[in-house]
């Protein structure tokens, strides 16, 4: 069955240092997604992306962020200057078609980082 | 506000017995409803999905879930409990948007 994967499973990196997350999604899938979860809080919502595109991100998501599609089949997730407060798993997520029509996202296994 | 709120924070039952999971949303529009699970180190796997149509649906690995519009509810079920669904259960609402927005979690021990 095709998976998401992501690396690496956990990262350390010092505070201000620049960080990229990498994720592989479902190979015919179209739409991206970057979530992250908090020790002890809810999995949000970070960003969406299609054609290249943010199509929709949260207010999480700011200028310390970045997607990109560098290939056909990775899609990253950079932070530019990582803070204390970006310690956190981080999940890929990718869908087929809009999810907004109800399409299923496919989670990856996470990406744990820790911020010192 | 858009919100999912899962009020029981940890549940333990014994093996064989029945299990229901509460979720309860808010959501402006039309709902796709979502119940994901989380074992230790894995991804979140999903369950089950309502989409429309039959408001009971079935998923993987025997649960089911009841879309109940009238209370905002989307309940998960399992007649009985085998000692390899103790995880993390997530409930998430999905629309008209890109995003899905997931209660905080109920996490599931099951002892023998």
């Amino acid at each position: 069955e095709p998976e998401v994967t992501q690396t690496p499973s956990h990262q350390v990196t010092q505070m201000g240092q620049e960080v990229i997350l990498r994720c592989v999604p479902i190979s015919n899938h179209l739409y991206f997604y970057w979530y992250r979860q908090i020790l002890g809080q809810k999995v949000e919502f970070l960003v969406s992306f299609y054609n290249n595109e943010i199509s929709e991100k949260s207010e999480i998501f700011d200028d310390q962020f970045s997607v990109e599609r560098p290939d056909g089949s990775n899609f990253t997730l950079k932070i530019r200057s990582t803070k204390l407060e970006d310690s956190a798993m981080y999940f890929c997520a990718s869908s087929g078609s809009l999810a907004g029509a109800g399409e299923t996202q496919y989670f990856g296994p996470g990406t744990r980082l820790l911020v010192l | 506000a858009q919100s999912v709120t899962q009020p029981d924070i940890h549940i333990t039952v014994s093996e064989g017995a029945s299990l229901e999971l509460r979720c309860n949303y808010s959501y402006g529009a039309t709902p796709y409803l979502f119940w994901y699970v989380q074992s230790p180190g894995q991804g979140l796997q999903l369950l089950l999905k309502y989409f429309s149509g039959d408001t009971l649906v079935q998923g993987i690995k025997g649960f089911e879930a009841e879309f109940k519009r009238s209370q905002s509810s989307f309940n998960l079920r399992k007649p009985s409990v085998h000692w390899s669904d103790a995880a993390e259960y997530f409930c998430a609402v999905g629309g008209n948007t890109d995003k899905l927005i997931f209660g905080t979690g109920t996490r599931l021990q099951v002892f023998p």
